[in-house]
């Protein structure tokens, strides 16, 4: 199985200020199309989670241009330009390369 | 809206069995991959099944293969888990969720192997 691995598990970050979250995968995400399917969850309190990037850097229909994503092979990026009141949650980073789909662990955004 | 609503959770004895249901509306479900994910409570996300659109591939997690199954009904929009043989470690919050989003290049549809549509979820508490 490929083990998805996030760091940092925790991001206190000030209003305004950028964040950034790490993703690393036990072996390379780039499946034999050619195609690397990597993709970034957010998940609000209270709420299930909701698909903010796909296969890397694609953003999905309605996400903020202040979310980016970044990386190949086995090391990923999420990036949070500006981060507001309303991105405080659990991040999560999902690979679609092969089964058994894997996350990585989440790592939780909050607000000094 | 394009919408997926599950049902069929509750509390079970170890043991016991369960049948979620997860009911697509606002696209043409027959299209789509579709899949479970659970998170324990305070807990991560974990993946637990998938089918793919036509039922001819279906994947289990190791922690679930040969006590539950999935299977749909395209002319149901529906999804469903049967899960048997239930244990404390399956008490979680089941999520149903869509394959997607599909791009379609030059008219032929690929899926990007991420899950764009979640349900609500629905709890299954497994305890005596």
């Amino acid at each position: 199985d490929i083990v998805m691995t996030q760091t940092p598990l925790s991001s206190p970050v000030t209003l305004g200020q950028p964040a950034s979250i790490s993703c690393r995968s036990s072996q390379s995400l780039v499946h034999s199309d050619g195609n690397t399917y990597l993709s970034w969850l957010q998940q609000r309190p209270g709420q299930p989670p909701r698909l903010l990037i796909y296969k890397i850097f694609n953003r999905f229909s309605g996400v903020p241009d202040r979310f980016s994503g970044s990386g190949a092979g086995t090391d990923f990026t999420l990036k949070i330009s500006r981060v507001e009141a309303e991105d405080v949650g659990v991040y999560y980073c999902m690979q679609g390369t092969q089964f058994p789909r894997t996350f990585g662990q989440g790592t939780k955004v909050e607000i000094k | 809206e394009v919408q997926l609503v599950e049902s069929g959770g509750g509390l079970v004895k170890p043991g016991g069995s369960l049948r979620l249901s997860c009911e697509a509306s606002g696209f043409t479900f027959s299209n789509y991959s579709m899949n479970w994910v659970r998170q324990a409570p305070g807990k991560g996300l974990e993946w637990v099944s998938s089918i793919s659109s036509s039922s001819s591939y279906i994947y289990y997690a190791d922690s679930v293969k040969g006590r539950f199954t999935l299977s749909r009904d395209n002319a149901k929009n529906s999804l469903y888990l049967q899960m048997n043989s239930l244990r404390a470690e399956d008490t979680a919050v089941y999520y149903c969720a869509r394959d997607g989003p599909r791009e379609c290049p030059n008219g032929v549809c690929y899926s990007p192997w991420a899950f764009d549509i979640w349900g609500q979820g629905t709890m299954v508490t497994v305890s005596s």
